[in-house]
């Protein structure tokens, strides 16, 4: 059974970088799409983005001028970072697995950490 | 871009009611439709994919249908740990997006 977790800072600064990272166990990092995906408090669900594990990466255009995803296959990890955060992307941050099926479906999630954008 | 529309954003029913929850594309998916279940402080649950295929370990009163743009979810009889938060979400076209959510509540 496949573990995600997040970990990372839960408080940011406005202006700097928010920088997360999502520890995949119990399972390889191969062969799979690896999303974030975020949710504002009390908000719905937004795709950030994917790394499929040989490296190629899609972005969210609302996003993608600030925002870099990066995988590490040997620590099984993948990591977002999004630069000069405002209060806007304050939200639970989640990150999760689709299989390469051709339908992108979630199928694993961490279980989201919370970053709050504050000064 | 591809935008989600669920109907009803709310509904109240009692256990063992039959409920549906509709969800509408901007444009032809097909069949590149899922649907997730979830709870307060939690992740959410994969439920069905590819529109009508039901997850491993899912219930069978969850089923999903449609194609095209128009697609529901239906409980057939509404258990009382079903109350929680919907969302469907396309999978047909870069970016994917999520639709903005059905809350049932316990009426």
């Amino acid at each position: 059974q496949v573990q995600l977790q997040e970990s990372g800072p839960g408080l940011v600064k406005p202006s700097e970088t928010l920088s997360l990272t999502c520890t995949v166990s119990g399972g390889s990092i191969s062969s799979y799409y690896w999303s974030w995906i975020r949710q504002p408090p009390g908000k719905a669900l937004e795709w950030i983005g994917y790394i499929y594990y040989s490296g190629t990466t899609y972005y969210n255009p609302s996003l993608k001028s600030r925002v870099t995803i990066s995988v590490d296959t040997s620590k099984n990890q993948f990591s977002v970072k999004l630069t000069s955060v405002t209060a806007a992307d304050t939200a639970v941050y989640f990150c999760a697995r689709a299989p390469s099926t051709g339908y992108y479906y979630f199928d694993s999630w961490g279980q989201g950490t919370l970053v709050t954008v504050s000064s | 871009d591809i935008q989600m529309t669920q109907s009803p954003s709310s509904l109240s029913a009692s256990v063992g009611d039959r409920v549906t929850i509709t969800c509408r594309a901007s444009q032809s998916i097909r069949n590149y439709l899922n649907w997730y279940q979830q709870k307060p402080g939690k992740a959410p649950k994969l439920l069905i994919y590819a529109a009508s295929s039901l997850q491993s370990g899912v219930p069978s009163r969850f089923s999903g249908s449609g194609s095209g743009t128009d697609f529901t979810l239906t409980i057939s009889s509404l258990q009382p740990e079903d109350f929680a938060t919907y969302y469907c979400q396309q999978s047909y076209s870069t970016p994917l997006s999520f639709g903005g959510g059905t809350k049932v509540e316990i009426k």
